[in-house]
């Protein structure tokens, strides 16, 4: 069963680096396949943050791009995800999701994700 | 690159069928096949259930069905139950910008 677990600080200050980690099991990272990061600020809907592929290429939102930074762990099979210079905007839950395995532009499998607060 | 359009809210009483529209542009919907659909209980985790604008993975209910004409793509829930009560977004891929969202519909069964 693949399962993803989202773990970070649930609080981090404005004008500071909010850094999160998805630990994935069930699945190796390493396989033929992309890894996203999503996030919902409360009672807001979803916004696609950007993605990883097995080899390390990276695709992320424009509206994100210069503040975004994704990478992978091969050795502790987990991604992680680096924003700075962040505002109370940033204020969400942040999920991080595997891509359908056959090639569809689609999300399959989610982390249950974790709330982050940007506040001083 | 803007949220593609969801109806805020859409009701239906058990047993009828609702269809949720997600419209888009020519740069996202109307260019691809690459349309997905995500179900949202409260605080929970969002469940991939469309993909490809009309295919369903493994273990979804064949009560949930997709389709899509030009710029706007669509869900159907027939034979609405309560525990179709949710949240559903759209989802498509939209070239350069790779994913957008749709703006989230609230299904309330009467």
């Amino acid at each position: 069963q693949v399962q993803l677990q989202e773990s970070g600080p649930g609080l981090v200050k404005p004008s500071g680096t909010l850094p999160l980690t998805c630990a994935v099991s069930g699945y190796s990272i390493t396989s033929n396949n992309w890894w996203s990061w999503i996030r919902q600020p409360p009672g807001k809907g979803l916004e696609w943050i950007g993605e990883i592929y097995h080899t390390g290429g990276t695709n992320y939102n424009p509206s994100l791009k210069s503040r975004v930074t994704i990478s992978l762990d091969k050795s502790n099979n987990q991604f992680s995800l680096n924003l700075n210079s962040v505002t109370d905007a940033d204020t969400a839950v942040y999920y991080c999701v595997r891509h359908y395995p056959n090639g569809a532009y689609a999300f399959d499998i989610w982390g249950q994700g974790t709330m982050v607060t940007v506040s001083s | 690159q803007s949220a593609l359009t969801q109806p805020a809210s859409v009701s239906g009483s058990p047993g009828q069928s609702i269809t949720i529209s997600c419209i888009g542009t020519s740069s996202d919907v109307g260019s691809y096949n690459l349309v997905s659909w995500y179900q949202q209980h409260p605080g929970k985790a969002p469940k991939f259930i469309i993909y490809e604008v009309n295919k369903r993975p493994s273990g979804v209910s064949n009560r949930f069905s997709g389709s899509k004409f030009g710029n706007t793509a669509s869900l159907t829930i027939s034979g609405l139950q309560a525990e179709d009560e949710a949240d559903y977004y759209c989802c498509s891929h939209a070239g350069s910008t790779i994913y957008v969202f749709g703006t989230g519909t609230k299904v309330t069964v009467l």
